[in-house]
């Protein structure tokens, strides 16, 4: 079974920095696509941050600078590293895979989340 | 705001039928493929849709998607109460650096 599942949300302060991991399980992290994905309070999905190929990485405009995608194979885990956070920073974060093959199929495989709150 | 216009609520009674409508442009929906996402809170996202109509492995066939021009829409024939949850539509658009845009979302009520 593919299996996604996200820790390392928290109470934060604004300025702070977390990093959130994202285990993978019946895939492999270095060989696919991923991407994060948040949803804040009483808002939809805004996508966060994309890693591809050879660790190639996007980011939306309202990260940039401040977040980085990464991951380790020896531990199969995606991350995020989030520094300089903002209280518009607060929300469920996701991670998901991107699948491709002749075209996009999607992000087909999500985790549950894990909270952040950016609040002094 | 987003891109991708979508109503913030719908609603149905059991056994009906709803539809969801992505409202965008000529540099997204009108140029490429459009995806729904269902979210039920305190689960994980589940892709309904890729590529316009096409249905994962899994994804009950009272679900179909469909694009025409620069506007998308999911469908829910046979209406089930577990069919309550956010509903999103997602693609790319040419005049953003976004890998994947994402309309408001569509609060689906099972009355």
């Amino acid at each position: 079974e593919l299996q996604l599942v996200e820790t390392g949300g928290g109470l934060i302060q604004p300025g702070g920095s977390l990093r959130l991991s994202c285990a993978a399980s019946g895939l492999n992290v270095i060989n696919n696509y991923m991407s994060w994905v948040r949803q804040a309070p009483g808002k939809g999905l805004e996508w966060v941050s994309f890693i591809y190929g050879e660790d190639s990485t996007l980011y939306a405009d309202s990260v940039k600078g401040r977040f980085t995608i990464s991951r380790d194979s020896s531990k199969n885990t995606l991350y995020l590293q989030m520094n300089s956070l903002r209280v518009e920073d607060t929300g469920v974060y996701f991670c998901a895979r991107d699948l491709y093959g002749d075209f996009y199929f999607g992000m087909d495989v999500w985790g549950q989340g894990t909270t952040v709150t950016v609040s002094s | 705001q987003s891109v991708l216009t979508q109503p913030p609520s719908a609603s149905g009674t059991p056994g009906q039928r709803v539809t969801i409508s992505c409202s965008g442009s000529s540099s997204n929906i009108g140029s490429h493929h459009v995806y729904w996402y269902q979210l039920i809170p305190g689960t994980a996202p589940k892709l309904l849709i890729y590529k316009n109509d096409q249905r994962p492995s899994g994804v009950s066939d009272r679900f179909s998607g469909s694009k025409s021009g620069t506007s998308a829409s999911l469908a829910i024939s046979g209406l089930r109460s577990e069919d309550e949850a956010e509903y999103y539509c997602a693609t790319w658009d040419d005049n953003l650096s976004d890998h994947v845009v994402f309309g408001g979302g569509t609060k689906l009520t099972v009355l």
